[in-house]
């Protein structure tokens, strides 16, 4: 069965370093997405991607955070100069259509010391 | 904007037993209403999800919700959990104008099933 990968799945960074969280979406979906779930609490939307661009993001989503589908098949989450409170689980997830099921990735765990 | 709330952190429940993890949320439009859930180690996979016609949804893994427009609920059953079911339930909407898109989830609920 096809499934959106995620990868590092943990990734332990000092404050102020850039870090790159890469997903591989499912090969025939359009639609991408970042979420994350700081530990403890709700699971957060970060960012909508579609035909290379944004089509939607949150407030979370500031311009520490950049994303890019450099390839074609890689879909990635940049941070640019990482903070403690960017400390979470980091979720991809990709989706046929912009009406269709998303599938989630496994998560890439962050840990800013 | 929209809004979730499970008020339960926490189900234990005995194996056999039914089960219901409540689901209360808010919004200005309408919605449409999923249920993710997430085993550990593993990533979010949706259980069943309500866009429109009937109230009574089912899913997979034998669970069902219902919803509950007047109030504003969308509760997920099982009638007899296995131990496999242990695992955190997620309950989330989107606005119908923006489809799956940009979901809103709750805290979770972590189902803990004992023989």
């Amino acid at each position: 069965e096809p499934e959106v990968t995620q990868t590092p799945s943990h990734q332990v960074t000092q404050m102020g370093q850039e870090v790159i969280l890469r997903c591989v979406p499912i090969s025939n979906h359009l639609y991408f997405y970042w979420y994350r779930q700081i530990l403890g609490q709700k699971v957060e939307f970060l960012v909508s991607f579609y035909n290379n661009e944004i089509s939607e993001k949150s407030e979370i989503f500031d311009d520490q955070f950049s994303v890019e589908r450099p390839d074609g098949s890689n879909f990635t989450l940049k941070i640019r100069s990482t903070k403690l409170e960017d400390s979470a689980m980091y979720f991809c997830a990709s989706s046929e259509v912009s009406a269709g099921e998303l599938f989630f990735g496994e998560g890439s765990r962050l840990t800013v010391l | 904007a929209q809004s979730v709330t499970q008020l339960d952190s926490q189900v234990p429940v005995f194996e056999e037993a039914p089960v219901e993890l409540r689901c209360n949320y808010s919004s200005s439009v309408s919605v449409y209403l999923f249920w993710y859930v997430q085993y550990p180690n593993q990533g979010l996979q949706l259980l069943l999800k309500y866009l429109s016609g009937s109230t009574l949804v089912k899913g997979i893994n034998g669970f069902e919700a219902e919803f509950n427009k007047s109030q504003t609920s969308f509760h997920l059953r099982k009638p007899s959990v296995h131990i496999s079911d242990t695992a955190e339930y997620f309950c989330a909407v989107s606005e119908t104008n923006t489809g799956f898109q940009k979901l809103v989830f709750g805290t979770g609920t972590r189902l803990l099933v004992s023989p």
